[in-house]
């Protein structure tokens, strides 16, 4: 089946790391992704990996992925106010088209 | 082009009339998505055109959802006989070439509310 978890809502202490989990069930994910959307505006593309990566880092983001436990997460790190936002897992699936399941989204709250 | 442009921003309509939005992707690209956005819920896959052919459809566009792209650049989304459960924003992404980018650029999404 195709389905993407993550935890609804997450709050941290400005200065802190955030880590973000996620956990997908198909296997035949080509990307997975990270998106970003504040209240009232569009989704914003964070970062993603290839599902033959493990790692990758963009300066304060670092997505990590376990293919064997579909396992996703994304640590922002030195976190500020203006990360608060909801963030969206999502995987990118070929299956004749091409189509990206999204989670339910996790709530990041920032605390200063 | 600044990006994905969806018109109207906000529709409100009575249940049972017609609704159809317009999507118009980032210039050169090839492959364009609708979703659906409801309150608290991440994006929905609905369909997805790979230039004017329709090559992916979600079981949840019933049959009163039909979505064109005619010469493979703007696409409609139709909603017949509106239903309140249909209220939700509407999201349409654009991406270029898989063998040049995998990003979707999404648009600011279009609001219906069914009353």
């Amino acid at each position: 089946g195709e389905d993407v978890e993550q935890s609804l809502f997450l709050s941290v202490r400005e200065g802190d790391s955030s880590v973000i989990n996620c956990t997908y069930t198909d296997s035949s994910s080509t990307y997975l992704y990270w998106y970003k959307q504040e209240p009232g505006a569009g989704l914003q593309l964070l970062t993603y990996i290839f599902s033959n990566m493990d790692m990758k880092q963009d300066q304060r983001l670092t997505v990590l992925l376990n293919k064997k436990d579909k396992h996703l997460s994304l640590r922002i790190a030195d976190t500020q106010t203006g990360d608060s936002a909801i963030y969206f897992c999502a995987e990118s699936i070929r299956t004749g088209g091409f189509k990206t399941i999204f989670g339910a989204g996790t709530r990041l709250f920032v605390k200063a | 082009d600044t990006g994905v442009s969806q018109d109207p921003r906000h529709k409100i309509t009575k249940r049972g009339q017609n609704v159809t939005f317009r999507c118009d992707p980032i210039s050169e690209h090839n492959r364009l998505y609708w979703y659906r956005q409801t309150l608290g819920q991440g994006p929905e896959f609905l369909t997805y055109f790979q230039n004017e052919a329709q090559l992916e459809k979600s079981r949840l566009l019933s049959d009163r959802f039909s979505a064109e792209r005619p010469k493979g650049s703007f696409s409609t989304l139709e909603i017949q006989r509106t239903e309140q459960g249909d209220s939700a924003m509407y999201l349409c992404a654009s991406s270029p070439p898989r063998d040049k980018n995998t990003e979707a650029f999404f648009g600011q999404g279009t609001r219906l509310t069914v009353v």
